[in-house]
């Protein structure tokens, strides 16, 4: 039983697209994480929120809390915003950390 | 400002062995987590120190362990590696405690291959 799903699990797109990746999650969270990962293994941290939505430049990020879902989106895709997406929840129980198991990204010119 | 750095990127370590990797965080943060990556499992979460302590553990067993120092810089070992054990060990920084108070930090991760 996973306790966070993405979907979905690779995604192309043409440059310039929207694209929406979506995040559900089953148990009680405190915070939850977008994290980008690029080949070779590097990830960085897009957006921790809680509630409502986050906007860094092209990238928008959302949660839904009643009804445990995340989704980001990003506007004018690029080429180099091909990577593994990554969605994370910080749960309440134990103080435990889950993984989706990612979306793979990859944006054609 | 440095990122948070892991030590060595790349090891390879046969069956029965002990390996010791560390992580040196982001100046003034005093949360380092810590993370397996493998293909089958996905990412992972092992632990979280905050202040020398351990503060929780995720689902692995006791050959997997860390410590804090009192400059937050952190060190987990693996004892009796198996072959399963092979992955990408990544670590995190924040600067406060409970993996849900800021943005995590992640260093470039170390690499284990057991043989």
């Amino acid at each position: 039983k996973n306790e966070v799903e993405q979907s979905p699990q690779n995604l192309t797109a043409q440059e310039g697209e929207f694209i929406t990746i979506n995040c559900s999650y089953s148990v009680g969270i405190s915070a939850l994480h977008w994290l980008q990962q690029h080949p070779g293994g590097g990830i960085v941290s897009l957006f921790m929120l809680s509630s409502g939505k986050k906007k860094h430049g092209r990238l928008i990020a959302t949660i839904n809390i009643q009804e445990k879902h995340s989704s980001l989106h990003i506007t004018a895709s690029h080429p180099r915003d091909s990577a593994v997406y990554i969605c994370a929840v910080t749960a309440y129980t134990g103080n435990q950390f889950y993984f989706g198991t990612g979306t793979s990204l990859t944006v054609i010119p | 400002k440095a990122g948070v750095t892991q030590t060595p990127r790349y090891l390879i370590k046969t069956r029965g062995q002990q390996v010791t990797l560390s992580c040196s965080p982001i100046s003034g943060h005093r949360s380092v987590s810590w993370y397996q990556q493998t293909p089958g499992q996905g990412l992972q979460f092992l632990f979280e120190y905050f202040s020398e302590t351990q503060r929780n553990k995720g689902n692995f067993p006791g050959r997997f362990s860390g410590r804090q120092f009192s400059n937050s810089r952190s060190e987990m070992n693996v004892s009796t590696l198996e072959l399963g054990d092979s992955a990408l060990y990544l670590c995190a920084s924040s600067l406060e405690a409970g993996l849900n108070t800021g943005e995590l930090f992640f260093g470039e991760g170390s690499r284990l291959t057991v043989l």
